[in-house]
């Protein structure tokens, strides 16, 4: 399966600032989704990030809040505005080679907001 | 709405048998899926099923189908310290490529 990197790994910011986190996959990949994993929770899609064009996002979750790049097949990244305490979760990459394959989840970005 | 509902806990002694229970609603899933994640790690494929299978098994995994009662079951044979994990599984909806997560089962092995 595909190597997938993830970046930071995890990061401590002061409320009000952005981050932007990381993937690159080393392969050439259909689908790339970002997920939010809240402390002690299960996994929520935040969004598709579709390469070429806008990300689609789940209901609950907005472009201003949480803009996402795909410039190509192998990398895209998630970036997390005015952060507040309540953004403090992990958050995670997946791929898939099509929409009938597996996903595979990069190691997370643990976040905290202070 | 959709709900992937699982036990929240597991504990089990180290060599025996485990069994991870996994209920869903939607009964036109195509595949299902269990995930491993280990504490700082991101989730690790275990294996999954096609929807027209009953039974899949991976050396110590074995996946149980239940159609009929939407249940789902992961039986990890020898049960080893390091299977001490949350596993999750995952439905995914005919038409859709979105995976709909459960609640998670943390599993404690004991030595």
């Amino acid at each position: 399966s595909a190597v997938i990197s993830q970046k930071p790994s995890r990061d401590i910011c002061q409320r009000g600032t952005s981050l932007t986190i990381q993937c690159q996959v080393d392969s050439q990949v259909t689908m790339m989704f970002w997920y939010r994993q809240q402390p002690g929770q299960s996994l929520t899609l935040i969004a598709t990030a579709n390469q070429g064009s806008e990300a689609t996002y789940e209901s609950g979750f907005v472009i201003d809040k949480f803009p996402i790049s795909r410039p190509n097949l192998t990398f895209s990244t998630l970036t997390v505005s005015n952060m507040s305490p309540e953004d403090s979760s992990i958050y995670l990459c997946s791929v898939a080679a099509g929409s009938n394959q597996p996903q595979h989840f990069g190691d997370g970005t643990r976040l905290s907001i202070l | 709405g959709e709900d992937v509902e699982q036990s929240l806990f597991l504990s089990v002694r180290e060599g025996d048998s485990s069994v991870i229970n996994c209920t869903y609603t939607d009964s036109s899933s195509t595949y299902l899926y269990w995930y491993k994640q280990e504490p700082g790690a991101g989730l690790q494929l275990l294996t999954y099923i096609f929807s027209n299978m009953d039974m899949k098994q991976d050396q110590r995994l074995t996946v149980l189908l239940n159609k009929k009662d939407k249940h789902l079951s992961l039986r990890i044979a020898d049960t080893q310290t390091g299977d001490s994990a949350i596993y999750f599984c995952a439905e995914v909806t005919s038409g859709t490529y979105k995976y709909i997560f459960g609640t998670g089962t943390r599993l404690k092995v004991l030595a």
